[in-house]
């Protein structure tokens, strides 16, 4: 069965720099959620969309912006990065159709700042 | 505030042995409850779920769950644990029939099999 694809899988910035990552969610979900996992820590909630529109917004901070695209994938855009940014970020995406269902992870993006 | 609290940090145990991981959470409407687990450099994956019904679950890999809303608990378990279910394991809950899925997770549960 697909999966929730992530790119790029490991990735390296120094400070002050910016990053992409990107998410393709399981074909026909529609709503897609990103968090952010420090080392030894518990998965964070960033942000989410549903159908393309943002649908809830968390602990993410103004230096980073995300967004879904027609197709579905969506992007986390992160600026001025710092050293506390290095993390896993890991997408997930479900078929809400507008109430919460289960999540489904893709492999992370393992983003290191030196 | 929502939250979620493991009990365990660390949990060592030998192959074979029974395992039970408390998970319990505070919210003030009804939830969806998950367990995930994170095997050493993986990515998050789902063991079990309630949404409603039973209150006893099952997941893959023999593991099981069980719902007790007058404790706001669902614990984890398994009868015999093997070698291969060392990883660390996530208790997660969200809001059931709100606009707003995004999980809380619990600061999970090392567990560690030795042969």
């Amino acid at each position: 069965a697909a999966g929730v694809i992530q790119s790029p899988r490991h990735l390296i910035k120094e400070k002050r720099e910016t990053a992409t990552l990107k998410c393709y969610p399981i074909p026909r979900h529609d709503t897609v959620y990103w968090y952010q996992q420090g080392p030894g820590q518990d998965p964070q909630f960033l942000i989410s969309f549903y159908e393309k529109m943002q649908s809830d917004k968390g602990s993410i901070p103004d230096r980073f912006s995300a967004q879904q695209f027609s197709d579905y994938h969506s992007e986390l855009n992160m600026s001025s990065l710092e050293l506390g940014d290095s993390a896993l970020y890991f997408c997930a995406s479900s078929r809400d159709r507008g109430r919460p269902d289960t999540q489904y992870f893709g492999p992370g993006t393992r983003l290191t700042v030196l | 505030a929502q939250s979620v609290s493991q009990h365990n940090h660390h949990v060592i145990l030998s192959e074979a042995a029974s395992l039970e991981l408390g998970c319990n959470y505070s919210y003030g409407g009804t939830v969806n409850l998950f367990w995930y687990v994170q095997y050493p450099g993986q990515h998050l994956q789902l063991l079990l779920k309630y949404f409603s019904g039973d209150p006893l679950v099952k997941g893959i890999k023999g593991f099981e769950a069980e719902f007790i809303k007058s404790k706001f608990s669902f614990n984890l378990r398994k009868p015999s644990v093997q070698w291969s279910d060392t990883a660390e394991y996530f208790c997660a809950v969200n809001a059931r029939g709100g606009s707003q899925g995004n999980l809380i997770f619990g600061k999970g549960t090392k567990l560690s099999v030795k042969p």
